[in-house]
């Protein structure tokens, strides 16, 4: 149990253009998500915190009109990256929190490189 | 605020040889602490937790104790093996129940050679 899927898995895109990431809780409903980045070699970066049917939070630096977040049921919350530039390229991984052990299921990671 | 401070790697071992990974905290409260691990190209697998002051993690043959007087919670494993090679974060949570943040330390990257 406590799946949590990413689509796609990796992406390329051109500059300039947008990429929508979706983040799926299989098997468990999730009112909470939160979505990471994560630059090669290095620990996982807190974007944002997504609640269902409420604005997202963002975490100081994030900018949140690039880095668009909806959460708009219990299963499904997605991250768009609006006018994509080469520096946006990471690899981007979501969580779903399960309620009541107090830890997260992450996704598998989706990898974006902008050229 | 809360923090996690991470053995540096990367870390190579033979195989069935003893590992230890080092992980302390900083924290109000009574954060729950927790093991990920990171395989190649994958996303973050939950290896171990614990809820409270001297609780035992266990799975897979890794242990983790957390200890409060020490604020640490240190990974160990008795026997590596080759498919262990990956990266491991130590994180906590400042609440366990809700859907509070993660913080996780900066990964100690583990090699096993046969």
């Amino acid at each position: 149990g406590a799946v949590v899927s990413q689509h796609p898995s990796w992406v390329i895109c051109k500059s300039g253009t947008s990429v929508k990431i979706e983040c799926r809780s299989l098997d468990f409903q999730a009112t909470t998500m939160f979505w990471y980045r994560q630059f090669p070699k290095q620990s996982l970066m807190l974007m944002a915190t997504s609640n269902e049917g409420s604005k997202a939070t963002y975490e100081q630096g994030v900018e949140k009109d690039k880095f668009l977040i909806n959460h708009a049921s219990l299963t499904l919350s997605t991250l768009t990256v609006t006018s994509a530039h080469p520096e946006d390229s990471s690899f981007y991984i979501c969580s779903a929190h399960l309620a009541g052990g107090g830890e997260q299921y992450f996704g598998p990671g989706t990898r974006l490189t902008v050229t | 605020g809360n923090s996690v401070t991470q053995m540096e790697g990367p870390v190579t071992l033979s195989e069935e040889a003893f590992l230890t990974i080092n992980c302390t905290y900083t924290a109000t409260g009574y954060p729950s602490l927790f093991w990920y691990v990171q395989y190649p190209g994958e996303g973050l697998q939950l290896l171990l937790k614990a809820t409270k002051a001297d609780d035992k993690g266990s799975n897979k043959g890794f242990e983790a104790t957390y200890r409060k007087e020490t604020t640490s919670f240190h990974l160990e494993k008795g026997s590596v093996q080759v498919s262990d090679s990956a990266v491991y974060f130590c994180a906590l949570s400042d609440g366990s129940g809700s859907a509070r943040q993660l913080t996780f330390g900066s990964g100690t990257q583990l090699t096993v050679l046969p």
